[in-house]
Order: structure tokens, then C-alpha cells, then sequence
């Protein structure tokens, strides 16, 4: 069964720090991995793409299937970055979409 | 820009209680999404379209949900009769086909739903 996990439901940062959000997953296959974010008052945006290895706002995230980790990390942390984070897997390759699995969501507050 | 629409954005009914949710996708979305979000939890997939057609609904709770999605274009999520567990975000999220590397799901606002 796939499953996402992320371990800290609440992370709060000095402004200017480095953060870093835990995702771990299980998954048998290849999975595709994202990280959604929502801001106060907002919808839940895609934040970024495994497969894109894209940089976002700062961010980033690798993907390590050893650890079957996608830490979300950013090297100093903004004020406008606290938000809900969820880390989300989808297994399911079709042109019909891709599902998603997501973990529980850590809330980040970056404080100054 | 094109965005996901829903309503209503808030509902309180009584339990056993019927209750429905509408949702628009982006023009020209061809997967729609319904998922449901406790308080304190992910989002949880309820139910995918494919145009019109059903995709996934393993964890669609068929006993009192229902979806459809006539026409292929915007979608409605029953609940009869409503329970106190329902309580919950309801939200849907649409995507156009492509690969992994330019996938995305856009969410709509939710419904929130609190069952007396």
C-alpha cells in the first residue's frame, strides 16, 4: 500500500534560517512525487515536481528512493512561506490523471 | 485566469440529512477530482472522472455518496443521508492530460461541511 508520511505537523523558523519538511513514503514501484502548498486564505497550489527537479520560491526537493524520502528544503526561510505544505504521491500513470496520495501536511511558521 | 469553482462554500445540515456539492472545472479539464479533507489530515481521494466517465471510486463511501458528472464537464457530490462524520472539507480538483513532468491539479475553493 502507498503511503505518505510527514512527520512534523507544525515547523516555526527564524526568518533567514534554513528549513527543511520531511515527506518519507512506501510505495513498491516508481512513484511520482509533488509538494502542494496553501497559503492563508488560499487553494492548494502545486509547489513543485520531483520529476521537473525545479527550484520554486526557493525551493527545493530530491528524490531519495534509498530513503524513500522528499524533504522540502529551502536555504533561508521567508516570512511568506508560512503556510500548509503537503507532500502527495501518485502511482497511477494514464492520460486519465494521476491521483493523489497525500501526507497529513506540515504547517510551516516563519517568524521574524 | 481560469479558475475551479464550487459551491456552496459552507453548509450545515442535520444529520440524516441529504446535501449536495457542485464543482466547475477549468475549461477543457478532462479528470475531475473529489477529495475529502478531516480536519488535521490530508486531502483523501473520493472519487476521479474521466469526462464523464468514473475512473476511481474504491473509497467513495457508495452506501450514501454518489457522484456524476453528466456531461463530461461540471460534477456533482451527494451525501443521503449526511452523518456526523461527514463533517469535512469537500473539495474538487480538475487536470488536462499530459505527462508527469507538466502535471497539475488545480484545486477549487472547497466546501465546507458541518453535520449537526
Amino acid at each position: 500500500a502507498q503511503r505518505v508520511t510527514q512527520p512534523e505537523k507544525l515547523l516555526s523558523v527564524f526568518k533567514g534560517a534554513p528549513v527543511e519538511l520531511k515527506c518519507n513514503y512506501s510505495y513498491s514501484g516508481s512513484p511520482e512525487l509533488f509538494w502542494y502548498v496553501q497559503y492563508s486564505r488560499q487553494r492548494l497550489q502545486l509547489l513543485l515536481r520531483h520529476i521537473s527537479r525545479e527550484s520554486i520560491k526557493g525551493f527545493t526537493a530530491d528524490l531519495n528512493k534509498g530513503e524513500t524520502s522528499f524533504h522540502l528544503k529551502k536555504p533561508f526561510a521567508q516570512e511568506e512561506d508560512s503556510a500548509m505544505y503537503y507532500c502527495a504521491l501518485s502511482n497511477c500513470h494514464s492520460n486519465s490523471g494521476y491521483a493523489l496520495n497525500f501526507g497529513k501536511g506540515t504547517s510551516l511558521l516563519v517568524t521574524p | 485566469e481560469a479558475e475551479v469553482a464550487q459551491s456552496p462554500r459552507y453548509k450545515i445540515t442535520e444529520k440524516s440529512q441529504a446535501v449536495a456539492f457542485w464543482c466547475d472545472p477549468i475549461s477543457g479539464h478532462a479528470t475531475l477530482y473529489w477529495y475529502r479533507q478531516i480536519l488535521g489530515q490530508g486531502p483523501e481521494l473520493l472519487v476521479q472522472f474521466q469526462d464523464e466517465s468514473v475512473v476511481d471510486d474504491s473509497q467513495l463511501p457508495k452506501d450514501r455518496f454518489s457522484a456524476e458528472r453528466l456531461k463530461g464537464v461540471d460534477s456533482t457530490l451527494k451525501i443521503q443521508p449526511a452523518e456526523l462524520g461527514d463533517s469535512a472539507m469537500y473539495l474538487c480538483a480538475s487536470s488536462r492530460p499530459g505527462t508527469t513532468a507538466t502535471y497539475e491539479q488545480y484545486f477549487g475553493p472547497g466546501t465546507r461541511l458541518t453535520v449537526t
